[in-house]
């Protein structure tokens, strides 16, 4: 069995400030982990993964992740906010062979 | 390398009718799974093929159903269908890894509004 919690639903920042989304995931089997982003009217889109190895993942425009397997946490961080991130987020585990379980998502708003 | 693409991106139906969404996922995967995405449920898993069998399903009525042809690609049919099956259906498709895991890509989803 699965789960993804993705702590805060709506996340609000400034424009040049952190960005960070929290998830936490429970897994019988050692997890991928995923997040993905969506924007309006889109599918969604891999923004980083982990799999095994460093636990540290960089991904796309800047985004990174850490994976705590003690904490049982991949929560998705980036150093200045943009614009052009606010989006919804999802944090997804894949552990089960063909199936990710996602989070609930939560909605990044960036205010100028 | 071409991603996931979906056929219709948009579609409108009465209820009662059946609907039939297509998928073809990126060439050389094998996998191909299906969510469906509310903002009430947010993202559910429908079924996962394999190989052209099905290998995972989750927990939906039997009026949702699928198949997968010897070229990957994979429909999805949800038959008399209800208000409640408006939705972003969202296909994926994988290149197994070792273990099992698998790393998915999206397609851009099929819109689907049931009136």
């Amino acid at each position: 069995a699965q789960s993804v919690t993705q702590l805060g639903s709506h996340v609000s920042v400034s424009e040049g400030a952190l960005v960070l989304l929290r998830c936490n995931y429970s897994s019988s089997v050692p997890p991928y982990l995923f997040w993905y982003v969506q924007y309006p009217n889109q599918g969604l889109q891999l923004l980083l993964k982990y799999t095994t190895g460093a636990t540290l993942v960089k991904g796309i425009n800047g985004f990174e992740a850490e994976f705590k397997k003690s904490e049982t946490s991949f929560h998705l961080t980036k150093p200045s906010a943009h614009m052009s991130d606010a989006a919804e987020y999802f944090c997804a585990v894949s552990g089960d062979a063909g199936k990710s379980t996602f989070g609930d998502g939560t909605t990044l708003t960036v205010k100028p | 390398k071409a991603g996931v693409t979906q056929t219709p991106r948009y579609l409108i139906k009465t209820r009662g009718q059946q609907v039939t969404l297509s998928c073809s996922p990126i060439s050389g995967h094998r996998s191909v799974s299906w969510y469906q995405q509310t903002p009430g449920q947010g993202l559910q898993f429908l079924f996962e093929y394999f190989s052209e069998t099905q290998r995972n399903k989750g927990n939906f009525p039997g009026r949702f159903s699928g198949r997968q042809f010897s070229n990957s690609r994979s429909e999805m049919n949800v038959s008399t269908l209800e208000l409640g099956d408006s939705a972003l259906y969202l296909c994926a498709s994988s290149l197994e890894d070792r273990g099992g895991q698998e790393t998915q890509y999206f397609g851009p989803g099929t819109r689907l509004l049931v009136l």
